[in-house]
């Protein structure tokens, strides 16, 4: 089946030392983001690539980076992670037809930052 | 920017009628979506309005929209155990392609 696939579903990481997060998508999407969700708060948008455009977020930290190097692939890359970057991470990825925005989502990577 | 608003807490018993709330800001989406999250999981889309549309319905669940009033609601009929997750209203918001803002969502718990 098409979908959205997240590893690690959950990633241990120790402060400061540099993490990624995986993402693939099989629907052939042209947009693909990430999102940020700390317990009991709404999902945030970090950034998202346009195709190859990357669109940063004005208020996400320098902390946080991207790459897509192709259509199927998104990755998170968290340079220095701190005590305050737990939480669960989403992917998630849209083809943006017709004016819809509707979101494929995968089922997360839980970061916690020891 | 775009402000979602939910109301955090909602419990009914199984069988019962569910209405879950959410006002918005900007009256030019087109789309507006209501997700679900499950403990531990991403977010599944449930259904969608599109915003020439008063109501939408698809099985158990109808969606109304008050343009006018910037108000969607989702309402769950015959509710049962297995809904009990967290439900975010998500509204198209800024420049960004596809750009969603969402809710803090609605923590929907159902009683047997």
């Amino acid at each position: 089946d098409a979908m959205v696939i997240q590893n690690p579903r959950y990633q241990v990481t120790q402060f400061g030392k540099p993490v990624t997060l995986s993402c693939s998508q099989t629907l052939n999407h042209n947009v693909m983001y990430w999102y940020q969700q700390k317990s009991s708060q709404a999902p945030k948008l970090l950034f998202h690539y346009y195709d190859k455009d990357f669109n940063n977020e004005a208020d996400t930290p320098d902390n946080f980076q991207s790459r897509r190097p192709n259509t199927s692939f998104c990755f998170l890359d968290i340079r220095s992670p701190g005590l305050g970057d737990a939480a669960m991470y989403l992917c998630a990825t849209s083809g943006l037809k017709s004016g819809n925005e509707k979101l494929f989502f995968g089922s997360g990577t839980q970061l916690s930052v020891l | 920017g775009e402000d979602v608003e939910q109301s955090l807490f909602l419990s009914v018993r199984e069988g019962d009628s569910s209405v879950i709330n959410c006002t918005y800001t900007d009256s030019s989406s087109t789309y507006l979506y209501w997700y679900k999250q499950e403990p531990g999981a991403g977010l599944q889309l449930l259904t969608y309005i599109f915003s020439n549309m008063d109501m939408k319905q698809d099985q158990r669940l109808t969606v109304l929209l008050n343009k006018k009033d910037k108000h969607l609601s989702l309402r769950i009929a015959d509710t049962q155990t297995g809904d009990s997750a967290i439900y975010f209203c998500a509204v198209p918001g800024g420049t960004s392609y596809g750009k969603l803002t969402f809710g803090q969502g609605t923590i929907l718990t159902v009683h047997p």
